[in-house]
């Protein structure tokens, strides 16, 4: 599986967009990017996964570059509850299993 | 309501005593997994079942053994072969498809041996 790099901790002020990066330069073309957040001492939540294209979700959107060397997760109008550890992943195909990082802390702060 | 049960919520052990973590999923998933999440960190693989009678180990199986007799259970057995077993313990489960699995996770048991 191709390794992801997160910054450790992002803020971001209540109501605002959080838009948290992850790099992926190593990814292959059959892996998936995914991604999952953590609130404390829970279990982690699914949030939203992509191979090539855009997606959006209730949660979510995820931006990934063309190359698709990173990506970004963007949480359009953020509020307290979205305060967690977010854990951006890269999977490939059946067989394979995720591999989770220390993933960016997220405060979102009112 | 379908999801993942992990009991109990926090289980306190004496050093040196086995102690065995429950999951159980009424999702019909056919792969569970075991993760172990210590203080800060990411979670890293103890063992993963992808199909009942069989399973495998993961990052850190040492000190850890599992059985997968129901499609539904997938205890987790903290042996006493186990170095550092205080930690948080996740189980998850998911379909088995050949190009994506979303793994749904359960609320995970603290474990603190004393």
């Amino acid at each position: 599986d191709a390794k992801t790099t997160q910054p450790p901790s992002m803020d971001c002020a209540e109501g605002r967009a959080a838009n948290l990066p992850c790099n992926h330069s190593t990814i292959s073309g059959n892996e998936y990017v995914y991604w999952y957040r953590q609130i404390h001492s829970q279990g982690p939540q699914y949030i939203i996964h992509g191979l090539k294209n855009n997606e959006t979700n209730e949660m979510a959107s995820l931006i990934i570059t063309e190359d698709r060397k990173s990506s970004t997760l963007i949480l359009p109008h953020a509020t307290l509850r979205d305060t967690a550890v977010y854990y951006c992943i890269v999977r490939g195909n059946y067989g394979q299993n995720f591999v989770f990082g220390p993933g960016t802390r997220l405060s979102v702060l009112p | 309501d379908g999801g993942i049960t992990q009991s109990p919520k926090y289980l306190f052990r004496k050093e040196g005593q086995n102690v065995t973590l429950s999951c159980e999923q009424n999702l019909n998933h056919d792969a569970m997994y075991w993760y172990r999440q210590d203080p800060g960190q990411g979670l890293r693989l103890i063992y993963y079942s992808q199909i009942v009678n069989d399973f495998q180990k993961g990052d850190i199986a040492e000190g850890y053994s599992v059985s997968r007799e129901k499609k539904e259970s997938f205890p987790l057995t903290v042996t006493s072969a186990q170095k550092n077993p205080t930690a948080f313990y996740l189980c998850a489960s998911s379909i088995v498809h050949v190009s994506y699995n979303e793994q749904f996770f359960g609320p995970g048991t603290r474990l603190t041996v004393l």
